[in-house]
């Protein structure tokens, strides 16, 4: 079952703050968020384990709740460069990664 | 390190020929996985192979496809014959690990195939 990623477009001014939501109807491992940038292949950002943690990547951070199987990712100030589409990739039992249907982000100047 | 190579880069052909998609992962990487990206359905995970055994092919569409590792540095994706609906970007991509705060998935520069 893919997981439900929203919203589905954002569209911000530099500077500005996102959140991007991933929820699953299934018990959750991990939780990976990556960048794809129009033409490019996905980029790895981070990964989340079990245990509630929350994680850091420059002004790029996320969350995961375990129990509501649910991840959200935070861009803060957001930068032209953090244009692209974002997917969450959670993992369930056997290692494999299932890719919600991505959030496209658009910064504009 | 070089990353993820795969080739071609682009393939254009007509239904009902084969068509080979060729992937040699990250150098020490011992998990390979073939995805595809639609518009319409996303990224979707094919297969993927565990120290060059397939583990799970669950996403494999159809019998029309197939994938194969014969060592740690090469692995193909085939389709025979080919359809217009499997146009699609295709990505290989390569982990050290499978699981843990490492697990981390290296994708290639995709291929995009055209069938027409």
């Amino acid at each position: 079952q893919q997981p439900v990623q929203s919203p589905q477009a954002v569209i911000l001014r530099e500077g500005e703050d996102a959140v991007i939501n991933c929820s699953s109807s299934k018990a959750l491992y991990s939780v990976h968020w990556y960048r794809q940038k129009h033409g490019e292949a996905p980029v790895f950002l981070m990964i989340l384990l079990k245990g509630g943690e929350q994680k850091g990547h420059d002004k790029i951070s996320a969350s995961f709740n375990e129990k509501k199987q649910q991840s959200s990712l935070y861009l803060t100030a957001s930068q032209l460069s953090y244009s692209g589409t974002y997917f969450c990739g959670t993992e369930n039992a056997g290692n494999m990664l299932t890719f919600g249907g991505g959030t496209r982000l658009m910064v504009k100047p | 390190d070089a990353g993820v190579i795969q080739s071609p880069r682009h393939e254009v052909t007509e239904m009902g020929q084969e068509v080979t998609l060729r992937c040699k992962p990250i150098s020490g990487h011992n998990s390979l996985f073939w995805y595809r990206q639609t518009m319409m359905r996303g990224l979707e995970l094919l297969i993927y192979f565990n120290n060059n055994v397939p583990i799970d092919d669950s996403g494999m569409p159809e019998d029309r496809f197939s994938a194969k590792m014969p060592n740690a540095s090469f692995s193909t994706l085939k389709i025979q014959p080919s359809e217009p609906r499997d146009s699609a970007v295709y990505f290989c991509a390569s982990s050290l690990v499978l699981a843990g705060p490492n697990y981390e998935q290296y994708f290639g520069p995709g291929t995009r195939l055209t069938v027409t």
